[in-house]
């Protein structure tokens, strides 16, 4: 089977500092990984996608790399803010382009 | 644009009762699915609808139906409802078909309590 796993349920970090979240994938290399953040009583909202031919992608304080060789996805938040407070989850492509297989998600809280 | 919208928000049923959660996406988007969502679980996919007129099991089907009445909607069917089903349902679509598409809108969810 396609597992995804997100190995920290928790992470506290200070305001001002990098966020680092996981995410580990089994078998073989996904066509691309997504990352996705989910606040409190909301649905995902999709943050960003990179692809297996890709080692980095950046959207402002945003960065994710993809290590095939590790099968591992980092997600990075620079200089993180409380309101950066959610769960992150990731997400892997299964069975084609049409479905994805989510991570069970980090809970990440941003300290002042 | 509304983007997708679920309704109800909230539901209690009891054990047997049948219910139908409703999705509309206004994106004009091919594709759809229903998530359900458990603490410890993650997201977990029950149906999709790759385009209109297909639908397609996922990971945990049993004990529902679907229905992609067209383009826009696309529907689940609860028809005995049991505790086990108690759950965050989440509705989503992509607009399929070249990679760089392949982000999913979400829903706001439904929040299904069975006692």
């Amino acid at each position: 089977s396609q597992k995804i796993e997100q190995n920290s349920e928790a992470l506290n970090i200070q305001e001002g500092k990098t966020a680092t979240l996981t995410c580990n994938y089994t078998n073989y290399s996904p066509a691309y990984l997504q990352w996705y953040r989910q606040d409190p009583g909301r649905g995902p909202v999709f943050l960003l996608l990179i692809r297996e031919n890709e080692k980095e992608k950046r959207k402002e304080r945003l960065k994710v790399t993809f290590d095939t060789t590790l099968k591992q996805s980092l997600f990075h938040i620079t200089a993180s803010q409380p309101a950066d407070s959610a769960t992150y989850l990731c997400a892997r492509n299964s069975g084609g382009y049409q479905k994805v297989t989510f991570g069970t998600g980090t809970k990440l809280q941003v300290i002042p | 644009n509304a983007g997708v919208t679920q309704t109800p928000k909230f539901q209690v049923l009891k054990t047997g009762q049948s219910m139908t959660l409703q999705c509309a996406q206004d994106m004009n988007h091919n594709s759809m699915y229903w998530y359900r969502q458990d603490p410890g679980m993650g997201l977990r996919l029950i149906y999709y609808s790759a385009s209109e007129g297909t639908t397609d099991k996922g990971e945990v089907p049993n004990g529902y139906n679907v229905s992609r009445l067209n383009k826009r909607e696309f529907s689940l069917r609860l028809e005995s409802a049991a505790p086990s089903q108690t759950s965050v349902y989440f509705c989503a679509s992509r607009r399929a078909g070249q990679a760089t598409y392949n982000e999913q809108f979400f829903g706001p969810g439904t929040r299904l309590t069975v006692l």
